[in-house]
């Protein structure tokens, strides 16, 4: 049974540039949140997808969007990057109508703006 | 504003002593409370959670202590093992599995 798998591992960007990751949710689950984080820092809430929706996003611009594919697999896309974009992107996935415990992360994207 | 807060930057515990990992947070609503634990270049791992409803839950050397009415959650490892040196991440699920986490807390078991 796969866990959270992640694409790109590590990738490295222009400012101004636009980046796609990807992430697949573990078999059974239904929800991927994506969270960025920086070095210091605990993981920030960027958005969730269900049902192939934004369900709920946190403190985080329009520059930052995403989408969930009928799979449940997901992609968060940053455009316009700034050197400030340079984090680990981590990708977790749960089942909607799961207990608290289940959620589980992916190893993340380091993603380093230049 | 930071709803949730590892006040421990670091900890640093002899190996067979006992860990304990501190975190308070402000929203009465959060309904689940989770531990991560994170080593350099992976991902966070799920390590062991309580339900607001629970004052304590228990998995081999892992323990949570809940104390709702301080707003107050604790880890504790015991027996500690150098393996358990990564950073630890308190965090707390809000509606629909959204996790609001702690600055972590860096842990090293000096043998």
């Amino acid at each position: 049974d796969a866990g959270v798998t992640q694409s790109p591992t590590h990738l490295i960007k222009t400012r101004g540039q636009q980046v796609t990751l990807r992430c697949s949710p573990k078999s059974g689950h239904d929800t991927v949140s994506w969270y960025q984080q920086a070095l210091g820092q605990g993981p920030q809430f960027i958005f969730q997808y269900y049902e192939e929706e934004e369900r709920q996003r946190g403190n985080f611009p329009d520059r930052f969007s995403g989408h969930q594919f009928p799979n449940y697999s997901s992609e968060l896309n940053v455009n316009a990057l700034l050197l400030g974009d340079s984090a680990l992107y981590l990708c977790a996935s749960s089942f909607n109508r799961g207990q608290g415990n289940t959620i589980y992360f992916g190893e993340g994207s380091w993603l380093t703006v230049v | 504003d930071q709803q949730v807060k590892q006040n421990s930057p670091s900890l640093s515990v002899q190996e067979g002593r006992i860990s304990i990992l501190n975190c308070d947070y402000t929203n009465s609503m959060f309904d689940y409370f989770l531990w991560y634990k994170k080593y350099p270049a992976e991902g966070p791992t799920f390590l062991i959670s309580i339900s607001s409803i629970k004052d304590k839950n228990e998995d081999g050397r892992f323990t949570v202590f809940l104390n709702k009415s301080a707003k107050h959650l604790s880890l504790h490892i015991v027996p500690s093992q150098p393996g358990d040196s990564a950073v630890y991440f308190c965090a707390a699920r809000e509606y629909g599995n959204k996790l609001v986490f702690g600055a972590g807390t860096i842990l090293r078991v000096k043998s």
